[in-house]
């Protein structure tokens, strides 16, 4: 299994400002991928992010709001930008290798609070 | 496009007593199923998941997990439930594209002592 590392594990954001959330994987993984999890919901995908290639991103989700970096395939980061109290949620990085029947695993996620 | 319901939001169950927390999916292909916990303050943690093979797919902490293709669901178990078991628990499901997962909104198990 992978180990994922996310930074910052928590943090208290003042309104307007920018976060950017880093994600550190302990192996080469092809396919990486941001959820969000609102307070008391499930997880929705933000976007997908492939090395060597711009991020897809869900409807509801656009690259402004929430840019995304891949520099190679161990490493990734997500900004969250101009927040709001709406911004306030869990973000988690996920990773992939290989074929889809292979298991998804999941960082501790980045606490986040907008006030 | 690729869905997952589970149906209830809470589960409570005794200690000791065996437990289930459904799930149905809709794939238009083979479906890849997975399962889910999140223990308070923390990330997801895989339990299990069906890929092909047995209906029946055992994982960790003594869950596992019934494909039925028939009835389209994938239904978490556990013969005796204990209190330390209590989470929020998804199912989560994707296509044979290799796509993102899909995830089910939820189903917080509380096991009574």
């Amino acid at each position: 299994s992978a180990v994922i590392s996310q930074k910052p594990s928590r943090d208290i954001c003042q309104r307007g400002t920018s976060l950017t959330i880093q994600c550190q994987v302990d192996s080469q993984v092809t396919m990486m991928f941001w959820y969000r999890q609102q307070p008391g919901q499930s997880l929705t995908l933000i976007a997908t992010a492939n090395q060597g290639s711009e991020a897809t991103y869900e409807s509801g989700f656009v690259i402004d709001k929430f840019p995304i970096s891949r520099p190679n395939l161990t490493f990734s980061t997500l900004t969250v930008s101009n927040m709001s109290p709406e911004d306030s949620s869990i973000y988690l990085c996920s990773v992939g290798q290989g074929s889809a029947g292979n298991t998804i695993y999941f960082g501790e996620g980045s606490w986040l609070t907008v006030v | 496009a690729q869905s997952v319901a589970q149906p209830e939001d809470q589960v409570n169950v005794a200690e000791g007593n065996p437990l289930t927390v459904k799930c149905t999916y809709s794939v238009s292909g083979n479906p890849y199923l997975f399962w889910y916990v999140q223990y308070p303050n923390r990330g997801l943690q895989f339990l299990l998941k069906y890929i092909t093979g047995d209906n029946l797919v055992k994982g960790s902490y003594g869950f596992e997990a019934e494909f039925n293709k028939s009835q389209t669901s994938f239904h978490l178990k556990k013969p005796s439930a204990l209190v330390s078991d209590s989470a929020l628990y998804f199912c989560a499901v994707r296509d044979e594209g290799n796509t993102p997962l899909v995830f089910g909104k939820g189903t917080r198990l509380s096991v009574i002592a």
